[in-house]
């Protein structure tokens, strides 16, 4: 059974900072990953999705890795900023269609 | 933006209450969710559907149940309500059968609080 773990549960980092996020997954036969993003009593916006036959994957200050073969992914932020406190989640589909397997997210708060 | 709407955001009902929290998107997707999340915890899938017609258990074990009668309309229902229903749940869609990545989108989530 598929079990997806991030790392650390909360982070609190200065305005400009530039931090990684870590997911971890123990089951490396996987189709894609996604990294999501949720505001407090809100649901979740789609930031980056990798397919498993890619390493990483770039969007504005957004950069995510993947490592299928060690059961990893990372988020690298750059330039951190207030607004992109909020927790971030990653999940992982074995299969084509098939459900997500979401981790527990990482609780991420920029200070001005 | 994704369009996937919600309602209610919020509610607040007493034990043995009937409650049904609806999900509507306008994207035609074929694959709609709920997510079941309670504050600080992981999203568990409880059910999901493929189509019209289609319903299927998640995951986590639910008291709760669905309808897909329209492609953009997935209601949930709870017979009669509990404190240990109290969480948030979250509804998504995607469609795999057009989209090669299949991306789920997500609503903005019904906070429930029974009382």
């Amino acid at each position: 059974k598929q079990e997806v773990t991030q790392i650390p549960a909360a982070l609190s980092v200065p305005e400009g900072e530039n931090l990684v996020l870590n997911c971890s997954f123990t089951d490396s036969a996987i189709y894609n990953l996604q990294w999501f993003r949720q505001d407090p009593g809100k649901g979740l916006t789609s930031l980056l999705l990798i397919q498993s036959s890619q390493r990483e994957q770039t969007s504005g200050r957004l950069n995510a890795s993947l490592d299928k073969s060690s059961g990893r992914s990372t988020l690298y932020i750059a330039a951190s900023q207030p607004g992109d406190s909020a927790t971030y989640l990653c999940a992982v589909r074995r299969n084509y269609g098939q459900n997500f397997v979401f981790g527990p997210g990482t609780r991420l708060s920029v200070l001005p | 933006e994704a369009d996937i709407y919600q309602t209610p955001r919020y509610l607040v009902i007493g034990t043995g209450k009937k409650i049904t929290l609806e999900c509507s998107q306008t994207m035609g997707h074929d694959k709609m969710y709920w997510y079941q999340q309670d504050p600080g915890m992981e999203l568990h899938l409880i059910h999901y559907s493929y189509g019209v017609n289609s319903t299927e258990k998640g995951d986590l074990s639910s008291e709760s149940t669905v309808s897909r009668i329209r492609t953009e309309h997935f209601p949930l229902t709870l017979e009669s309500a509990r404190p240990s229903h109290t969480s948030q749940y979250l509804c998504a869609s995607s469609n795999p059968y057009r989209d090669g990545t299949d991306t789920q989108y997500f609503g903005p989530g019904t906070r429930l609080t029974v009382l």
